[in-house]
């Protein structure tokens, strides 16, 4: 079975702090894609990253960061010296083998970036 | 680059009505995803097109839902008859085939049916 776990509903931090959101993954696939979304108070989804199974070198784009571990099924993602437009929901989701179209997506994990 | 276009953004019907939401994909992309989101269920894929074909749709809650592409660059989800529990907001996806899986979505359309 598919599915993706973010224990976290809601996290709230003030300007500058770094937070972790995480991520838990279940699949039997071999091969699989992980996924995260933001979805701003305006209500888009906007993509932020791609991660394939065979690549788990940890990526940094500017104050994000992705942290992918097979041996643990997670893909945290950490938001460094965060800012109050980094507010918004986040998603993790995962497509698997079976159907690469098909996106498992978590729950979401709100984040609130108090000024 | 033009992203997904979905209209309108905002709907709001009463119960029983017809209810007609409309995607245009990114230009080039062959495949294009219907999704639901509620508070309840969070995002739920509906449906998928390739190439104008419907692949998928083994989301569709029931049969008051239909999908349709006609062309490339557009693509409709009609509710009909429309109920209260529709209300979610409903966002079209697209990608293109090949180099990427990435799924770009729209802006999504927030329908409320009282």
């Amino acid at each position: 079975a598919q599915k993706v776990t973010q224990a976290q509903t809601e996290i709230s931090v003030v300007e500058k702090e770094d937070v972790t959101l995480d991520c838990v993954y279940e699949t039997r696939d071999t091969t699989y894609y992980l996924f995260w979304y933001k979805q701003p108070p305006s209500g888009e989804l906007v993509f932020l990253i791609r991660r394939n199974s065979f690549d788990e070198q940890n990526e940094i784009s500017g104050r994000y960061s992705w942290n992918f571990q097979k041996s643990t099924s997670s893909f945290n993602f950490t938001i460094t010296a965060s800012q109050v437009v980094d507010s918004a929901v986040y998603f993790c989701a995962l497509g698997g083998e079976d159907n690469f179209n098909k996106f498992y997506f978590g729950s979401g994990t709100k984040l609130n970036v108090k000024p | 680059d033009a992203g997904v276009i979905q209209s309108p953004r905002h709907e709001v019907t009463e119960m029983g009505q017809e209810v007609t939401l409309r995607c245009k994909p990114i230009s080039g992309h062959d495949y294009l995803f219907w999704y639901r989101q509620t508070m309840m269920r969070g995002l739920e894929l509906l449906i998928y097109f390739n190439n104008n074909v419907p692949i998928d749709d083994s989301g569709m809650p029931e049969d008051r839902f239909s999908a349709k592409m006609p062309n490339a660059s557009f693509s409709t989800l009609k509710i009909q008859p429309s109920e209260p529990r529709d209300s979610a907001v409903y966002f079209c996806a697209s990608r293109p085939t090949g180099s990427t899986d990435t799924q770009y979505f729209g802006p999504g359309t927030r329908l409320t049916v009282l």
